[in-house]
């Protein structure tokens, strides 16, 4: 059973677009991680979100966690080609440091 | 300052052969987790380390698998009789403290392929 889904799954777009990928789960988290994974190497921790509703930027990334911690989005305004990479999402429960991780948003940008 | 260390980067085997997996987490990270990411699959968890002590292996495949920690710092994942189906990339990550407050850092992995 994957508790969460990412989708979509692949994205291809040109530098400059605008994107959102999503994470959704039927079960509620304590808290979400998205993580940005590159070609050879491990994830790398980009936010973590913990209050329903909450919505983080890291320049030009928008995280936002669903009302009901059920569901988060990520939002790129003008991608780049650094921007490449695999997004995972991971959620947790309670204070429990078991993470469950979603499959990932393969995106690519092209110059 | 030095992050996680996974050796080796990369290692093929025959089918049967055992394989060593070695993890140098973050000095003074106390947590210590073992992942398994295979091609399409998400992260799937394997084990974690508090200390020395493993409260979680409920995330290893089979009996054939097994890991260690000493000393509370290095951790090795062994995987006896290997199979095909064991091809996948490891990734070892650690974490000051074991709860989901206490950020992970990953190591860049170690592939496996079993021929």
């Amino acid at each position: 059973t994957q508790l969460l889904e990412q989708s979509p799954q692949f994205l291809s777009i040109q530098e400059g677009e605008n994107l959102t990928v999503y994470c959704n789960s039927s079960s509620v988290f304590s808290s979400l991680q998205w993580y940005r994974q590159e070609p050879g190497e491990g994830p790398v921790l980009l936010v973590t979100v913990v209050t329903g509703g909450e919505v983080k930027k890291l320049k030009r990334l928008t995280f936002q966690f669903g009302d009901a911690r059920k569901d988060s989005s990520l939002h790129i305004t003008a991608a780049q080609p650094g921007d490449t990479g695999l997004y995972l999402c991971a959620g947790a429960r309670g204070s429990n440091y078991k993470l469950t991780f979603g499959k990932g948003t393969l995106l690519t940008v092209n110059p | 300052g030095a992050g996680v260390s996974q050796s080796p980067s990369n290692k093929v085997t025959e089918k049967g052969k055992d394989v060593e997996l070695r993890c140098d987490p973050i000095s003074g990270h106390t947590a210590l987790y073992w992942y398994r990411q295979s091609l399409g699959q998400g992260l799937e968890f394997l084990i974690y380390f508090q200390g020395n002590s493993a409260p979680d292996k409920s995330g290893l495949p089979s009996d054939r698998f097994s890991a260690e920690r000493t000393g509370g710092s290095v951790s090795t994942l062994t995987i006896q009789r290997t199979q095909q189906e064991d091809s996948a990339v490891y990734l070892c990550a650690s974490s000051l403290v074991g709860t989901n407050n206490s950020p992970l850092h990953f190591g860049n992995g170690t592939r496996l392929t079993v021929t």
